[in-house]
């Protein structure tokens, strides 16, 4: 267990939902990132938050957003879904310093 | 910008083999280096860091990684390769920046390992 969890661990939805993905940073750590992994795109940066603030945007589409709440877990909405946001969706927390990220177990999204 | 290169997108070793996965990267000022490993359907566990010091820093399960500042890479290594190693293994950088929360790590699109009985 990394400390660092994700809900749900599958999620099966169709094409024009909803979902939210959840994640709760590991103890003490105030960064949340999330990112998307596929086949085709590798792992793709979407965007951070820190200690509730959003701190940097990657490849997010407009038709996802983020926020991070004050007990400092996170939530990644996906909306419109299509079939091509089929996906792990990986959230990784951090401390401040020369440190790396800790990874969670991510959430398999299948959009049908 | 920082930027990180795998230039294998799969790499095959036999059993017993020594290995390496290779990696170069590009970043304003001094680097923080990480390596991290995917076993499939999990996510990504950290293998080893360099900060600063040694040039060869070891880390878990038997894997090593070299610095080499004037190459800028970073590249992955086992004396003696494993099956159970055979999984995806990502390369990343961040710049030597510490204000907090003000960082990201920039991931290599991953190498595949895989080791052959």
């Amino acid at each position: 267990d990394s400390g660092v969890t994700q809900t749900p661990k599958h999620l099966i939805t169709a094409t024009g939902q909803r979902v939210t993905l959840r994640c709760s940073p590991r103890s003490g750590d105030l960064s949340v990132y999330w990112y998307q992994q596929s086949l085709d795109q590798g792992l793709q940066f979407l965007i951070q938050y820190y200690n509730g603030e959003e701190r940097a945007k990657g490849n997010i589409l407009e038709r996802f957003s983020a926020q991070q709440f004050p007990d400092l877990h996170s939530e990644l909405n996906l909306s419109s879904l299509e079939l091509g946001d089929s996906a792990l969706y990986f959230c990784a927390s951090s401390v401040a310093g020369p440190y790396g990220y800790t990874f969670g177990s991510g959430t398999r999204l299948t959009v049908v | 910008a920082q930027s990180v290169a795998q230039p294998e997108d799969q790499v095959n070793v036999a059993e017993g083999n020594p290995l390496t996965v290779k990696c170069t990267y590009s970043v304003s000022g001094n680097p923080y280096l990480f390596w991290y490993v995917q076993y499939p359907n999990r996510g990504l566990q950290f293998l080893l860091k360099y900060i600063t010091g040694d040039n060869l820093v070891k880390g878990s399960y038997g894997f090593e990684a070299e610095f080499n500042k004037s190459q800028t890479s970073f590249h992955l290594k086992k004396p003696s390769a494993l099956v159970s190693d055979s999984a995806l293994y990502f390369c990343a950088v961040r710049d030597g920046g510490s204000g907090a929360g003000s960082y990201q790590l920039t991931f290599g699109k991953g190498t595949k390992l895989s080791v052959i009985p």
